[in-house]
């Protein structure tokens, strides 16, 4: 599976869209990009995930660029809450594997 | 949406006793079910991956016979570490997932102290 380069920290104020960046720029054509989020001393919660089309649900918005080497996790109106580590993975669809890298701790402040 | 549950939360026990972890899917038949391990500000360590019905595939350096997992139905795995140590001390967690493109979902973890 191919692997993702995610910033180590970011900020983001409270009622803000906070945008985070993931790279992978090595993604194959059958790998989905997958976001999951771990709040301090629980299990991840998935986020969202999508191949190629720009993905939007209850949680958040996911932008994958045209040629699939990045994409953007949008949380469109942060709340304190949304303080955690969010994982960035790519997975070959049907594949098992969900490799975590270190993630971007994000911190939501008011 | 759906439900991982884990148990217990957190356990505490002397060195060289056994313990055993279950994951259940609650509301959906997971195919696969993983085990994951996590230190302190460390990142989530992928153990094995289990079936149901068949034997775990443990990742490079997991010991099969310190972790046991057995997968015996659709929505229980377990979890036994044997012969605990303290060095064994970790964030244990577990997922499952149902059909293939299907996301994991992730139980709220084990704390596990050995004395």
């Amino acid at each position: 599976d191919a692997k993702t380069t995610q910033p180590t920290s970011m900020d983001c104020a409270e009622g803000r869209a906070a945008n985070l960046p993931c790279n992978h720029s090595t993604i194959s054509g059958n790998e989905y990009v997958y976001w999951y989020r771990q709040i301090h001393s629980q299990g991840p919660q998935y986020i969202i995930h999508g191949l190629k089309n720009n993905e939007t649900n209850e949680m958040a918005s996911l932008i994958i660029t045209e040629d699939r080497k990045s994409s953007t996790l949008i949380l469109p109106h942060a709340t304190l809450r949304d303080t955690a580590v969010y994982y960035c993975i790519v997975r070959v669809g049907g594949g098992n594997k969900l490799v975590f890298g270190a993630g971007t701790i994000l911190r939501v402040k008011s | 949406g759906a439900v991982v549950s884990q148990h217990p939360s957190w356990v505490i026990c002397k060195s060289g006793t056994s313990v055993k972890i279950e994951c259940r899917s609650l509301d959906f038949q997971a195919t696969t079910m993983f085990w994951y391990r996590q230190f302190p500000k460390q990142s989530l360590m992928l153990m094995a991956t289990s079936n149901e019905g068949s034997k775990a595939t443990y990742e490079q350096g997991v010991e099969k016979d310190k972790f046991l997992i057995n997968h015996a139905s659709l929505t229980l795995s377990t979890l036994t570490v044997t012969s605990a140590h303290p060095e064994d001390s970790s964030f244990y967690i577990c997922s499952a997932r149902g059909p293939l493109n299907q996301p994991q979902h992730f139980g709220d973890g084990t704390r596990l102290s050995i004395l």
